[in-house]
């Protein structure tokens, strides 16, 4: 069965500074892996996608992912934290036709 | 109406209650989705329809009762629901379902229900 682990429940960050949310992936075969954002009171947005072809994936809001299959990890980046990043975010994997999500990451962003 | 829109917002019922939580996309797509997203919980898959058939119901109490009248519409009924029911539900779309989930989905932005 497919599943994510997101390492770390909170993380928080100066306005200014990048940005790293931690997502490792389990899966029997060439996944497809997506990180979705929550705002406060709404519904989750989609970040970006992977699947299988650039390693290195590019979205919206200047956040870009890294695929790497021999870490087994999907981490999130972006260079420089703004406070309307602050949210919750996911990391997904396919199981079939159903998404697997992670249990979220938390994203503080301090001025 | 552009996305997927949900209604009501914000529900509060009694657990003796009926009420039915509304769903609609406008995008084409031809899968619908319902979620039960509780404080300090993963995302939990509810049901799945494809084209208006249920594809998936993932072990899910019959006091929740979904219904797709056709691949626009979404409707998830309530009856006699228990105060842990209370959460937000979220419905999603997407274009189809993929036997590799290729494709992404698309979120209303829930429903809050509080069940008294």
């Amino acid at each position: 069965a497919q599943s994510v682990t997101q390492l770390d429940s909170h993380v928080s960050v100066s306005e200014g500074t990048p940005v790293l949310l931690r997502c490792n992936y389990s899966s029997s075969y060439s996944p497809s892996l997506f990180w979705y954002v929550q705002h406060p009171n709404k519904g989750l947005q989609l970040l970006l996608k992977y699947t299988s072809a650039a390693t290195l994936v590019k979205g919206i809001n200047g956040f870009e992912a890294e695929f790497k299959k021999s870490e087994t990890s999907f981490h999130l980046t972006k260079p420089s934290a703004h406070m309307s990043d602050a949210a919750e975010y996911f990391c997904v994997v396919n199981s079939g036709n159903k998404l697997v999500f992670g249990a979220g990451t938390i994203l503080r962003v301090k001025s | 109406e552009t996305g997927v829109t949900q209604t009501p917002r914000h529900l509060v019922m009694g657990m003796t209650n009926k009420k039915s939580l509304k769903c609609e996309q406008h995008l084409g797509h031809n899968a619908m989705y319902w979620y039960k997203q509780s404080a300090k919980k993963p995302l939990e898959l509810m049901f799945v329809y494809s084209l208006e058939e249920r594809v998936e119901n993932n072990s899910v109490p019959s006091r929740f009762s979904p219904e797709c009248p056709n691949s626009s519409h979404l409707f998830l009924h309530l009856h006699t629901l228990q105060p842990e029911d209370s959460a937000l539900y979220l419905c999603a779309s997407s274009q189809d379902l993929g036997s590799r989930g290729w494709y992404e989905q698309y979120f209303g932005p829930g429903t809050r229900l509080t069940v008294t």
